[in-house]
């Protein structure tokens, strides 16, 4: 597609339900990047995937967050139990290269989750 | 561990008037520094992106200044007008992967 595009866009889960966010990244993209996003502040890095593979998830900020990119295109974050901390804006980027090259991602509108 | 600042959290300046926003970080080991711009409800839209072996650059009405000795960063941005309404986030890279770690923003108001 044209740019990062993630859905829904936005979300209220009733708190304890599961969630799940879905990011298409631009055709081709090796790096994928999920970002958390509070209210007034500045987006929190989550998780990355090179291709298929999972390499840093120092991010997630419990064990509630799972991420995955099964086929090295198409991402999902899935939130179990969610609590009301969860609130936020979650963003996805993209990117063209992997290791060692300066070249910028590109991020997608965000989901807006809401936990009532 | 890297912090990124950025000072004023608001601004608000009448259209016309030259706009600065700073960014600072406590770690010089940085591969590059961005700025990005966020309209409500939207996503973040990149504006210029300096390599930790530049000093500055430029696009259009905007320039940004990189002093990696002093963690700091500076966004010029000449002539502001009414659509220049939003928030300002600079965030730098801290591996390889492409890792940000962003500031909390800048939120500017340009009055007509």
């Amino acid at each position: 597609g044209a740019g990062v595009s993630q859905s829904p866009r936005y979300k209220v889960a009733k708190r304890g339900q599961d969630v799940a966010l879905r990011c298409d990244p631009i055709s081709g993209h090796v790096s994928l990047f999920w970002y958390q996003q509070a209210l007034g502040q500045g987006p929190e890095f989550l998780t990355y995937f090179q291709n298929e593979a999972q390499l840093d998830k120092s991010g997630l900020p419990s064990d509630r967050f799972f991420a995955e990119r099964p086929e090295g295109s198409v991402s999902t974050l899935k939130i179990q139990r969610t609590q009301q901390e969860d609130s936020a804006v979650y963003l996805c980027a993209s990117s063209p290269v992997q290791v060692g090259m300066n070249t910028e991602a590109f991020f997608g509108q965000g989901t807006r989750l809401t936990v009532v | 561990k890297q912090e990124v600042t950025q000072i004023p959290a608001a601004l608000s300046v009448p259209e016309g008037e030259n706009l600065v926003l700073n960014c600072s970080f406590t770690d010089s080991a940085i591969y590059n520094l961005q700025w990005f711009r966020q309209d409500p409800g939207k996503g973040l839209t990149s504006l210029l992106l300096i390599q930790s072996s530049q000093r500055e650059q430029t696009s259009g009405r905007l320039n940004a200044s990189l002093d990696k000795s002093s963690g700091r960063s500076t966004l010029y941005i000449a002539a502001s007008q009414p659509g220049d309404s939003a928030t300002y986030l600079c965030a730098v890279r801290l591996d390889s992967w492409g890792k940000l770690q962003f500031g909390a923003g800048t939120q500017v108001v340009v009055t007509p």
